[in-house]
Order: C-alpha cells, then sequence, then structure tokens
C-alpha cells in the first residue's frame, strides 16, 4: 500500500526566508507524487510532480521539490516566501491505472507568512 | 471554462432533507473523484469511479451516501437523511489515468454543504 506522511501540521516563516516542507512517503515501487496548494476558499492546485523523470522537480511560484529515494522524501522548498504564499499544501500519491487506486493526500501543512 | 465543474457551489438544507450534487468533469478524463473536506483537515476519500464503473466506496459513505456516473461523463452524489456531521465541503475531481504515466488530477471548486 501507498502512503504519505507530512512531519508539519503548520510551519511559519518570514517574508523573504526559505521555505521547507517535508513530505515522507511509503511505497513497494518508485511512487509518482505530487504537490497540490489550496488557498483559503480556493479549490486545489496542482504545484509540481515527480513521474520518475528528473529527481528535481520545479513547478509553479518558485517552488520545487526533490524526490530521494534513499530517504523516501518529496520535501517542498522555495528560497524566499511570500506572503501570498500563505495556504495548505499537500503532498500526494496519484492514483494509477494498473493499480487501481484512488488519490491519496497527506494530512496537509498549513504555511503560514510573518511580514 | 473547461474545467471541473461542480453544482451548486453552496447549499443550505435542513436536517433530514436530502441533497444532491453534480459534478461535470474535464471532457476525456476517465476517471472521476469524490472527496470531502472539513475545516482545517484535507480531502478524505469518498468514492472514484473508472469511467462508468464504480470501483471503490470509503468506508466514510454510509448507505445514506450514493454516488453515480451512469454514462461516464457527469457525476452526481445524493446523501439522504442529511445529519449536521455532513456538513463539508464536497470536492470533485476527474483525471485521465492510463497505463503510461499517472496525470494530475484537477479538481473542481466544491459544494459547500451546511446542515442546520
Amino acid at each position: 500500500a501507498q502512503s504519505v506522511t507530512q512531519l508539519d501540521s503548520h510551519v511559519s516563516v518570514s517574508e523573504g526566508t526559505p521555505v521547507l516542507l517535508r513530505c515522507n512517503y511509503s511505497s513497494s515501487y518508485s511512487p509518482s507524487l505530487f504537490w497540490y496548494v489550496q488557498h483559503p476558499n480556493k479549490g486545489l492546485q496542482l504545484l509540481l510532480k515527480y513521474t520518475s523523470a528528473a529527481t528535481l522537480v520545479k513547478g509553479i511560484n518558485g517552488f520545487e521539490a526533490e524526490f530521494k529515494k534513499s530517504e523516501t522524501s518529496f520535501h517542498l522548498t522555495k528560497p524566499s516566501a511570500h506572503m501570498s504564499d500563505a495556504a495548505e499544501y499537500f503532498c500526494v500519491v496519484p492514483g494509477t491505472y494498473s493499480s487501481a487506486s484512488k488519490i491519496i493526500f497527506g494530512s496537509g501543512t498549513r504555511l503560514s507568512i510573518r511580514p | 471554462d473547461t474545467g471541473v465543474s461542480q453544482d451548486p457551489r453552496h447549499k443550505i438544507t435542513k436536517r433530514g432533507q436530502n441533497v444532491t450534487f453534480r459534478c461535470d468533469p474535464i471532457s476525456e478524463h476517465n476517471r472521476l473523484y469524490w472527496y470531502r473536506q472539513t475545516l482545517g483537515q484535507g480531502p478524505e476519500f469518498l468514492t472514484y469511479f473508472q469511467n462508468e464503473a464504480q470501483l471503490e466506496k470509503s468506508r466514510l459513505l454510509s448507505d445514506r451516501f450514493s454516488a453515480e456516473r451512469p454514462k461516464g461523463s457527469f457525476s452526481t452524489l445524493e446523501i439522504q437523511r442529511t445529519e449536521q456531521g455532513d456538513s463539508a465541503m464536497y470536492l470533485c475531481a476527474s483525471s485521465l489515468t492510463g497505463q503510461a504515466q499517472n496525470t494530475e488530477a484537477f479538481f473542481g471548486q466544491g459544494t459547500r454543504l451546511t446542515v442546520v
């Protein structure tokens, strides 16, 4: 079975400082992994995705994530936080055709940005 | 707009009433998901369809809940005899999931249900 664990329920950083949101996965094979963002009262939006190509994945709004098989991690980072980054972030394992599995969400990390 | 569309966006109902939500996925997408999200929590899986076949239902989906996707296009989620605990955001998502690769799921804006 596949699963994702988001290690922090809440992260608070100052504007202009780096962001690190942590995600660990559990899978018997090399999974695909996504990060979604949800702004208040908005729908879920894909930030970036890893599908076994390059291990360093760049997404929208300056975010990137690195897939590390040895650490079973897929942490989300951004060099410099902006006030507009305040949102809920979800690490996600997408459904696959062959395994007929559903999208699996982590519990989410709420990112707060201090002025 | 060619994204995932959900209707209605908001629904307020009295306890004990039945409600039905509709989801129109992106037209060529073969997979459709329903999730429920309560305040401060991540989305919880309810059910999903591969074309018209309902492949999995969560234990969260009691017998008061039923979902259909009759022609493999739009889907409906019905809640009978609503309870206050049903108050939540109901999210629909669709994806084109094939053997070659995994693709992202596109989410609708959700239907916010309030049971009073």
